[in-house]
């Protein structure tokens, strides 16, 4: 069965430190992984995404996440944080389950910047 | 350009009523899905819609319909109103075919019943 877990509820840093954003996943076969962004009152919009090629994967705001099978996380991270990045963010994980393809978002991790 | 479109953005209505909230994709995918935020932001499926194939998440009660009259649209219609719809609908659509696609969502619609 698959599941998603957002290790973190909120996450509060320093702006122009580093963000870590925690995300573990089950899955029973190869799953595709994303990490999608929600600012306030507004859509989500992808950062980045994984399926199956490199397991560093670069995104959008400079962003990027790292799939590691063995600890079946797919974290995300930015060197820098911006003001701008303040905003609810999203793990969701795709594979085919028994009635297809099924589609399981995390439970969100918001993100507090700093000045 | 947008991509994903509802309408309208917020909607204010009262216990037992019946709305409509409309979705446009100019993608050409052929899934479409509509989500539930609620207050603590968690997002759940409520629908998904593949070449007229509907598939429900079972816990969503049927006093929700999804109406697609066509590929490029999926409607969401809610009869009878209760005070717990209160929440942020998004639609959503995806390429067919695999699940390594990603979905492109609306902007949301905000539902308060009042």
């Amino acid at each position: 069965a698959q599941s998603v877990t957002q290790l973190d509820s909120h996450v509060s840093v320093s702006e122009g430190t580093p963000v870590l954003l925690r995300c573990n996943y089950s899955s029973s076969y190869s799953p595709s992984l994303f990490w999608y962004v929600q600012h306030p009152n507004k859509g989500l919009q992808l950062l980045l995404k994984y399926t199956s090629a490199a397991t560093l994967v670069k995104g959008i705001n400079g962003f990027e996440a790292e799939f590691k099978k063995s600890e079946t996380s797919f974290h995300l991270t930015k060197p820098s944080a911006h003001m701008s990045d303040a905003a609810e963010y999203f793990c969701v994980v795709s594979d085919r389950g028994t009635g297809g393809f099924k589609t399981i978002f995390g439970a969100g991790t918001r993100l507090f910047v700093k000045a | 350009d947008t991509a994903v479109s509802q309408t309208p953005k917020y909607l204010v209505t009262q216990m037992g009523n019946d709305k409509s909230i409309k979705c446009e994709q100019n993608l050409g995918h052929d899934t479409m899905y509509w989500y539930k935020q609620d207050s603590k932001k968690f997002l759940k499926i409520m629908f998904s819609y593949n070449n007229k194939e509907l598939i429900i998440n079972e816990t969503v009660p049927n006093r929700f319909s999804p109406k697609s009259p066509d590929k490029a649209h999926l409607n969401l219609h809610i009869n009878s109103l209760e005070l717990g719809d209160s929440a942020v609908y998004f639609c959503a659509s995806r390429r067919p075919g695999t699940g390594s696609t990603e979905a492109f969502f609306g902007q949301g619609t905000r539902l308060t019943v009042v």
